[in-house]
């Protein structure tokens, strides 16, 4: 069970828009900064947003990231067969003083 | 080009210890936080450890508190992780990776992994 909840799998048409849930606590999301990364299986994981909605040199603007509260998402819009790959929230939990990551979600593109 | 780059993953019987090594390049090690994350078969990321900047401040995953220990040479740029009483369900493949989570800049580089693996 992991500390930050994610839907197992998403999936959508090529061009359309998924949205990827992050949900956590207090201590979690509500105390420091979401990171998302994207892993296509069997390589290693890419960082795709940081510091809640920013985007390192090279993301294309279709990723998009947000935080509230407790809560962060993760936005992909005009989907592409490339996109499929798993994909993770992370973060730290100030009051167990560990790093989490969220239990992975599956895009798959229809 | 920063980069990191593991190496020393190997088939270790339980009970056994294993270090982890990971030569860092592009930048200067003190200088930021890293983290290992290891990714067991078939499974999601688990964050492992992270040691801060500067003065090198470690944390640990509650599943190898006590059995594993993070740590650097600054002057040979290399992180490294020192596994202990070795588990089954130790079994992964380790990342090294620059940065922390829940930091300003999360963790930005990740290496291609070092597999271990632990078997009878």
């Amino acid at each position: 069970q992991s500390v930050l909840t994610q839907p197992p799998s998403v999936s959508a048409a090529p061009g359309q828009k998924v949205t990827i849930s992050c949900s956590g606590s207090g201590s979690t999301i509500g105390n420091n900064y979401v990171s998302w990364y994207q892993q296509v299986p069997g390589t290693a994981p890419k960082l795709l947003i940081y510091e809640n909605n920013k985007r390192p040199s090279g993301i294309p603007d279709r990723f998009s990231g947000s935080k509230s509260g407790t809560s962060a998402t993760l936005g992909i819009t005009g989907l592409q067969t490339g996109d499929e790959a798993d994909y993770y929230c992370g973060t730290w939990d100030s009051s167990l003083r560990t790093g989490v990551f969220g239990g992975g979600t599956k895009v798959t593109v229809l | 080009e920063v980069q990191v780059l593991e190496s020393g993953g190997d088939l270790v019987q339980p009970g056994g210890s294993l270090r982890l090594s990971c030569e860092v390049s592009g930048f200067t090690l003190i200088r930021y936080a890293m983290t290992w994350v290891r990714q067991a078969p078939g499974k999601g990321l688990e964050w492992v450890s992270s040691i801060g900047d500067g003065s090198g401040d470690t944390y640990y995953a509650d599943s190898v508190k006590g059995r594993f220990a993070i740590s650097r040479d600054t002057s040979k740029n290399t992180l490294f992780l020192q596994m202990n009483s070795l588990r089954a369900e130790d079994t992964a493949v380790y990342y090294c990776a620059k940065g922390c989570l829940g930091r300003k800049y999360g963790i930005d580089v990740w290496g291609q992994g070092t597999t271990v693996t632990v078997s009878s």
